[in-house]
């Protein structure tokens, strides 16, 4: 079965400093693997996702993820934070589901940006 | 252009209660999902559904059920209300599976109290 880890539920940096969220993987196949972001009240929006090619994937609002099979992760970067990136992250991997495939999240990290 | 878009927004029942949660997508996408979020547990997938008139079971479907009458509906109903299914509910749409490059789109969400 493919699952997702994230490390961490909750990470705190200072505003300009860089941001690490970090997402592991299990898959027997090679995943698609997706990065989403709740701000508060919200529901959740697409930053970037990794389905095949280049294994550097930038997404919105400055963020980047590196997928690398040895490791087995697709940890999230942004070099750096603002307060307006304060939010909930979810790492997901697409899974197969009955010949379907669908989304299957990681519990989630919270970033808290202090001044 | 509305998205994904869940009504209600919020809601309290008392335990017993029976409602039925709405979701309307407007971007003619044949699969459709519902998620519950709880703290520390991300989001797990109760039920989704690949096209009009088909159904399938999740991560977590007891004490749900689902119908899409309609391509462009999905609704979660609770047949008889429990203070464990106290959480946020999230509807979300794909043009197809979310496998390869296709994103899902998530509402706002609805935020239920059992009591």
């Amino acid at each position: 079965a493919q699952s997702v880890t994230q490390l961490g539920s909750h990470v705190s940096v200072s505003e300009g400093a860089l941001v690490l969220l970090r997402c592991n993987y299990s898959s027997s196949v090679p995943p698609y693997l997706f990065w989403y972001v709740q701000y508060p009240n919200q529901g959740l929006q697409l930053l970037l996702k990794y389905t095949t090619g280049a294994t550097l994937v930038k997404g919105i609002n400055g963020f980047e993820a590196e997928f690398k099979k040895s490791e087995t992760s697709f940890h999230l970067t942004k070099p750096s934070a603002h307060m307006s990136d304060a939010a909930e992250y979810f790492c997901a991997v697409s899974v197969l589901n009955s010949g379907y495939s669908t989304l299957t999240f990681g519990k989630g990290t919270m970033l808290l940006v202090s001044p | 252009n509305a998205g994904v878009t869940q009504t209600p927004k919020f809601r309290v029942l008392k335990t017993g209660q029976s409602m039925t949660l709405l979701c309307a997508q407007d971007m003619n996408h044949e699969y459709m999902y519902w998620y519950r979020q709880d703290p520390g547990m991300g989001l797990r997938l109760i039920h989704y559904s690949v096209g009009e008139g088909t159904t399938a079971k999740g991560e977590v479907p007891d004490g749900y059920n689902v119908s899409r009458l309609k391509k462009q509906n999905f609704l979660l109903g609770l047949e008889s209300a429990a203070p464990s299914q106290t959480s946020v509910y999230f509807c979300a749409s794909s043009y197809m599976g979310t496998g390869g490059s296709t994103e899902a789109f998530f509402g706002q969400g609805t935020r239920l109290t059992v009591v």
